[in-house]
Parts: C-alpha cells; structure tokens; sequence
C-alpha cells in the first residue's frame, strides 16, 4: 500500500520560501510512470494543482505559480519537494502530495491522483 | 487553461435518495475526467477515473458518465458516509483544473 506524508515547517513568514517535502512509502517513486504532484487548497476553497515531477526530474508547473516554484526529487531517498519563494498571505492552504497514475490510451496517456497524502497546513504569516 | 464548473454548489438529500452532480468543461476534454470524495478534514479519495472507470474499492453505487464538455456522477442510493465535498478535475491538459466542488448535505 502506497503512502505518502507531507513534511515542513507550518509557519512561513511573508517574502520567504515555503518548503515542503513529501516523503513517499510502500513502493519507489522510480517505478510505475507516475507524476508525482503537489495540489493545495486554501481554507474553504477548491482545489489547486500545483505541479508535477517525474522520477527523471523533468517536470510540468502551474502558469500562475511557475516564477515562484520549484519542485524537485530525491530517489535515494524516496521523496519529492516544493519550494515556493516570495509567499504572502495568499499562500496559506493546505498542501497535499499526491501520485499521478496514468491511464494509457493508445499513444495518449492521462492521469488521475490515486493516492494522497493527508495534507500539511502552512500559514504565512509574521 | 480549461475552466470545470460543477452544478449545484449544494444539496440537500436523504439517505437513499438518487445524487446527480454535473460537471462542464469549458473546452472538449474527451473522456479525461475524474471524480474525488473529500470528507472534512481529510485528503480527496479517488472515486472515478476517465469518466466512467471505478476505483478499486469505490462502492458500485458511485458511477460516471459522460465525454467532451459534459460529465456526470451520480450515486444511486446516498449512504450516510457520502455526505461530503465532491470534485471534478481534467487531466486532458496542463494545468489539470478541478471544479470548486459539489458539498453534500443531509437533508
């Protein structure tokens, strides 16, 4: 069984960086074709895809985040990390890990996220 | 990117009742639509992928429908553990997008 657990500090002062690690366990985070994925959700609100790596280190961010953001893997270690610079108060959510498992059609492959982390809180705030 | 807006934002329903959620795309996404359950508090959990294939585990009472902008999930007979926060989301282009959600309540 696959788990994953987010890790980091819960308070960031504004104009810092946010730093996240998602420690994944149950199975290798170089197997499998998965895109391994950071999603938030601010408080009472919907859900945000954040971006995406692969075990290779290629990777695939949101427009509205990119500038900011940094997402990186360490396979010795089975894990994957955020770091979101230049935060401010509308960076306070929740953030999950999540797997991206893909589905194959033919040449097309599309992904769902099939196993979650259980969600860390982090604040900005001074 | 592609906008999901779901229908309704919320309802109210009794156990047993029969739930539909709608789910729009603003542009075609095929069949590339899935669906999640987040109770309070917790993680989403997977419920259907690519429109209409059931994650290992789900209840058969949980199905999918639907392709290009519009998509469906309904639950055929509400359990008291369904009352939760349901999402759509788009896997056909980067960045995935997900609907503001569908909160079930109890009636």
């Amino acid at each position: 069984q696959v788990q994953l657990q987010e890790s980091g500090p819960g308070l960031v002062k504004p104009s810092q960086t946010l730093s996240l690690t998602c420690t994944v366990s149950g199975g290798s985070i170089t197997s499998g074709g998965y895109y391994w994925s950071w999603i938030r959700q601010h408080p009472g609100k919907g859900l945000e895809w954040i971006g995406y790596i692969y075990y290779s280190g290629s990777t695939s961010y949101n427009p509205s985040l990119k500038s900011r953001l940094t997402i990186s893997v360490d396979t010795s270690k089975n894990q994957f990390s955020l770091k979101l610079s230049s935060v401010t108060a509308a960076d306070t959510a929740v953030y999950y890990c999540a797997r991206g498992a893909p589905t194959i059609f033919g040449v097309v492959i599309h992904y769902h996220f099939d196993y979650w982390g259980q969600g860390t809180l982090v604040t900005v705030s001074s | 990117d592609i906008q999901m807006t779901q229908s309704p934002s919320s309802l109210s329903a009794s156990v047993g009742d029969r739930v539909t959620i709608t789910c729009r795309a603003s542009h075609s996404i095929s069949s590339y639509l899935n669906w999640y359950q987040q109770e309070p508090g917790k993680a989403p959990k997977l419920l259907i992928y690519t429109a209409s294939n059931l994650q290992s585990g789900v209840p058969s009472r949980f199905s999918g429908s639907g392709s290009g902008t519009d998509f469906t999930l309904t639950i055929s007979s509400l359990q008291p553990e369904d009352f939760a926060t349901y999402y759509c989301q788009q896997s056909y282009s980067t960045p995935w997008t997900f609907g503001q959600g569908t909160k079930v309540e109890i009636k």
